[in-house]
C-alpha cells in the first residue's frame, strides 16, 4: 500500500530559527501534497496544497512567507518554518494523493516544540 | 468549514458493534465520503471510503443512505485499540478538509 513517510517525527528549536520538515512518499509518485497543522485537542488544519513543479497554494490566514513549501520532485515535499516562534509550536503532518487515484495517505506526523 | 457534522464524543463496550454517525446534507453527486482515524499524537489512518453504494473491507462497513446527506461507519466489534477520533470527511476541489470528528472512547 501507499506509504508516506515524515521526517524528523520531533524537533525542539531556539525562538528565531527555521525548521525544515520532510514529507516522502515512499512506493508512489505523490503528484499532490497537503500540509496542515493541528493544536493540542483540535482537528486537523489544512495549510496548503502543493502540486509538484508549482508554487503551493495557501489556505486563508496562512502566511505563505512563513511556511514556505517546497514539492521539487514527485516524492518529495518539505515544509520550512521560518523564524519560529513559541506560538508556532504544534503538529505538523503531511498526505500526499496520486492523480486519477482516490485515497490520501498521510504522514505520521512532526511534533515541533519552539523554545 | 468542513460539509460534515459528526456527535463530539461516543462510548462502545469492547466487544460490541460502534456506530459512528456522520451528515453530510450538502454533499455533490459526485463527491465521495471518506472515513479515517486518528489515535492520539499520530497521522491519520485511512478506513474506507465510499459513493453511493454501502462498502465493506476488513476494517469497518460504511453505510450510505440512499438520498446520500449521511452515512454511519459500523466497526463490527470494537476493541480498545480502537479507541480513537474518527473523522468524516467529504472532500472539497480534492482536498481533505477535517471537521471536529467524533472521540470513540472503547471500554472493556
Amino acid at each position: 500500500g501507499a506509504v508516506v513517510s515524515q521526517h524528523p517525527s520531533r524537533v525542539i528549536c531556539k525562538s528565531g530559527t527555521s525548521v525544515k520538515i520532510e514529507c516522502r512518499s515512499l512506493d508512489f509518485q505523490a503528484t499532490t501534497m497537503f500540509w496542515y497543522r493541528q493544536f493540542p485537542k483540535q482537528s486537523l488544519m489544512l495549510m496548503a496544497t502543493s502540486n509538484e513543479g508549482s508554487k503551493a497554494t495557501y489556505e486563508q490566514g496562512v502566511e505563505k512567507d512563513k511556511f514556505l513549501i517546497n514539492h521539487a520532485s514527485l516524492t518529495l515535499s518539505t515544509l520550512t518554518v521560518t523564524s519560529a516562534h513559541p506560538e508556532d509550536s504544534s503538529f505538523y503532518i503531511c498526505s500526499a494523493s496520486r492523480t486519477g487515484q482516490w485515497g490520501y495517505t498521510f504522514g505520521s506526523g512532526t511534533r515541533l516544540t519552539v523554545v | 468549514d468542513a460539509k460534515t457534522t459528526q456527535p463530539p464524543s461516543m462510548d462502545c463496550a469492547e466487544g460490541r458493534a460502534a456506530n459512528l454517525p456522520c451528515n453530510h446534507s450538502t454533499i455533490s453527486g459526485n463527491e465521495y465520503v471518506y472515513w479515517y482515524r486518528q489515535i492520539h499524537s499520530q497521522g491519520p489512518q485511512y478506513i474506507i471510503h465510499g459513493l453511493k453504494n454501502n462498502e465493506t473491507n476488513e476494517m469497518a462497513s460504511l453505510i450510505i443512505t440512499e438520498d446520500r446527506k449521511s452515512s454511519t461507519l459500523i466497526l463490527p466489534h470494537a476493541t480498545l485499540r480502537d479507541t480513537a477520533v474518527y473523522y468524516c470527511i467529504v472532500t472539497e476541489a480534492d482536498k481533505l478538509i477535517f471537521g471536529t470528528g467524533t472521540r470513540l472512547q472503547v471500554f472493556p
